[in-house]
């Protein structure tokens, strides 16, 4: 079956370091990778998509690479900051599927 | 920046009740989705609805479920007869297309007792 693996143990990082962060998956062959931030209470957010023929894509801050062999994606947040504090949550997506699904998601801790 | 709007905010129910979770979607989009998160637990995907009809659905999305797209803003999920494992967050989403990012709404707090 397919399974989407964050690590279910919490970042916690000095303010101003680069938090890095693992999403694998097995059993997809994604055209495709999401990322999304989640507060406590709150709906996730919308932050990246990366796809197949991409290495590599920013947004400010934030790095994402995907690499299809490794069957496996990185997520940076650099100059980290408190504010950064949250789950991030990967969701590789398929071609003409229509059900994104989530991994449990990543808590990183941004230490002032 | 255009949001999705869902309603209510909090609703506690009794067992074996119906509840109807509404939500606005973004309106240029043309995909809708319901997800649920229990408490502690990953975003679990329920439904996607296109072109109104309903084009995906998970396991967890059995006949007690339904979903409506009633006129051209709201999208409903019903739950016929809720059981105190369907507590948790609900989520609505909507999207332009299937691979672009999602907009989710800030959810539905449901507690069965």
């Amino acid at each position: 079956s397919q399974k989407i693996e964050q690590n279910s143990e919490a970042l916690n990082i000095q303010e101003g370091k680069t938090a890095t962060l693992t999403c694998n998956y097995t059993n997809y062959s994604p055209a495709y990778l999401q990322w999304y931030r989640q507060d406590p209470g709150r709906g996730p957010v919308f932050l990246l998509l990366i796809r197949e023929n991409e290495k590599e894509k920013r947004k400010e801050r934030l790095k994402v690479t995907f690499d299809t062999t490794l069957k496996q994606s990185l997520f940076h947040i650099t100059a980290s900051q408190p504010a950064d504090s949250a789950t991030y949550l990967c969701a590789p997506g398929a071609h003409g599927n229509n059900r994104l699904a989530f991994g449990k998601g990543n808590q990183v801790v941004v230490i002032p | 920046e255009p949001e999705v709007t869902q309603t209510p905010s909090h609703q506690v129910t009794q067992m074996g009740q119906e509840v109807i979770l509404r939500c606005v979607p973004i309106s240029n989009h043309l995909y809708f989705y319901w997800y649920r998160q229990i408490l502690g637990q990953k975003v679990e995907f329920l439904v996607s609805f296109y072109n109104n009809e309903i084009s995906e659905k998970s396991e967890i999305f059995d006949d007690q479920f339904s979903v409506e797209r009633p006129d051209g803003s709201n999208f409903t999920l019903k739950i016929r007869s809720t059981k105190l494992e369907d507590s948790a967050m609900y989520f609505c989403a909507s999207s332009e297309a299937v691979d672009y990012g999602y907009t989710f709404g800030s959810g539905t707090r449901l507690t069965v007792v």
